[in-house]
């Protein structure tokens, strides 16, 4: 079955230690994208990537670094430095129409729950 | 900053009514539309994409594009009490910016 993995569900972090989030997709889509949602709130973009090797800031990127080595894999590290990263984090991924500025639907993965204890 | 904003709530229709939701975006460049629908505790899923001016017809959803007014809609026809979820609006930015930002949603409650 096609579609977005991002393990794992939950995920518990102690003060002081980075974790990353895994996200798969066999979409074979370009795009992919990290949020962030607090309660009660929409979705913030942390970054996202258009193809290998590339990735951009998206607008609350401080504390968290991606790689994307993979057209299928786009992990999100949560470092140190993000004082407040209890929240519901979401990726996701769509096909990009170069030239033409067009973003194919975006899917989601199920979301990690990450919970500093 | 590129922002996208939808009319805030929450919203409350009897079943069987019409519900409106309503977004604005600030890039006149955008040219990709989205609304997603999201229960309380999942990720969203995708309903309805637009990508040009006027209407587009899914079932009970219509969607509703005005690109100079830089207003999407989403009209929900005979509301179920299943349609209650948080409604959330997407938009990408112009030119060769793929990036996707989201309005801070529209919770929707039908009632029986």
């Amino acid at each position: 079955d096609g579609g977005i993995t991002q393990s794992p569900k939950y995920l518990f972090r102690k003060e002081g230690q980075n974790v990353t989030l895994s996200c798969e997709q066999n979409l074979n889509h370009d795009a992919m994208y990290w949020y962030r949602q607090d309660p009660g709130q929409g979705l913030r973009l942390i970054y996202y990537s258009q193809i290998v090797n590339d990735f951009q800031k998206g607008d609350i990127a401080e504390g968290y670094s991606v790689s994307r080595e993979k057209k299928e894999s786009f992990p999100l590290t949560v470092t140190s430095a993000q004082k407040n990263p209890t929240a519901f984090y979401l990726c996701a991924s769509s096909f990009w129409a170069f030239g033409q500025g067009v973003n194919t639907e975006a899917f989601f993965g199920q979301g990690t729950r990450l919970t500093v204890v | 900053q590129k922002e996208v904003e939808q009319n805030s709530g929450p919203l409350s229709v009897p079943e069987g009514a019409i519900a409106s939701l309503n977004c604005t975006y600030s890039d006149r460049g955008s040219q990709s539309f989205f609304w997603y629908r999201q229960y309380s505790g999942k990720s969203p899923e995708l309903i309805m994409s637009i990508y040009s001016n006027g209407d587009k017809e899914d079932g009970r959803f219509t969607a509703q594009l005005n690109k100079a007014s830089q207003y999407v809609s989403l009209l929900i026809r005979d509301s179920q009490p299943s349609d209650s979820a948080t409604y959330l609006c997407a938009a990408n930015s112009g030119g060769s910016n793929y990036k996707l930002t989201f309005g801070k949603g529209t919770l929707l409650t039908v009632n029986p």
